[in-house]
């Protein structure tokens, strides 16, 4: 069975500060695909990044950047002097396949706060 | 590129009533899925065609819940008769294929009451 955790439910920060949103995956799947999504308040969401299991890769785009670790099962993403508009909840999800073809697995998402 | 459109955006209804959703991916997309999001909790996959066969339902309550993509492009999801723990928002996804991204719609927000 696979499993996504997120173990923070909120965080608040203050306009222009870093920061770093965990996610904790479980899988038995040798191939997999981990995934952010973000959903603003309009309830829409919006396909962030795509990772595959064999490229471990730090990607940076713009002031996001993903960090996935195997060793660890991490796949963290971090929002570099946040801005306002960043806030939204993040949902770190996982699939067997690259378009989740079984059905993407989500967590229960990290509300994201940035006060300005 | 248009997306994912859905309607109605929010429902409200009481317990026993019927309800349906519409979906309407995006042009070209073989594969479409419906989603159930409870509140503080992340989506949950419901059922999946491809073009207008079922893939996957196996988590679809299927005693109140019914969805069907006849001609392979728009779909609608019913639950008949509704309780109060259906309460949650219902997206829509679709992707070009299977192994593609999939793109969510709004939703649509359902009350039970």
């Amino acid at each position: 069975a696979q499993k996504v955790t997120q173990a923070q439910t909120e965080i608040s920060v203050v306009e222009k500060e870093d920061v770093t949103l965990d996610c904790v995956y479980e899988t038995r799947d040798t191939t997999y695909y981990l995934f952010w999504y973000k959903q603003p308040p309009s309830g829409e969401l919006v396909f962030l990044i795509r990772r595959n299991s064999f490229d471990e890769q730090n990607e940076i785009s713009g002031r996001y950047s993903w960090n996935f670790q195997k060793s660890t099962s991490s796949f963290n993403f971090t929002i570099t002097a946040s801005q306002v508009v960043d806030s939204a909840v993040y949902f770190c999800a996982l699939s067997r396949s690259g378009g989740g073809a079984d059905g993407l697995t989500f967590g229960k998402g990290t509300h994201l706060i940035i006060q300005p | 590129e248009a997306g994912v459109a859905q309607s109605p955006r929010y429902k409200i209804i009481e317990k026993r009533q019927s309800v349906a959703f519409w979906c309407n991916p995006i042009s070209g997309h073989a594969t479409l899925y419906w989603y159930q999001q409870i509140l503080g909790q992340g989506p949950k996959l419901l059922i999946q065609f491809q073009n207008n066969g079922v893939v996957d339902d196996s988590q679809l309550p299927k005693d109140r819940f019914s969805a069907e993509r006849l001609k392979g492009v728009d779909s609608t999801l019913k639950i008949q008769p509704a309780k109060l723990e259906d309460s949650a928002v219902y997206l829509c996804a679709s992707s070009l294929n299977r192994e593609e991204t999939q793109y969510f719609g709004p939703g649509t927000r359902l009350l039970v009451l």
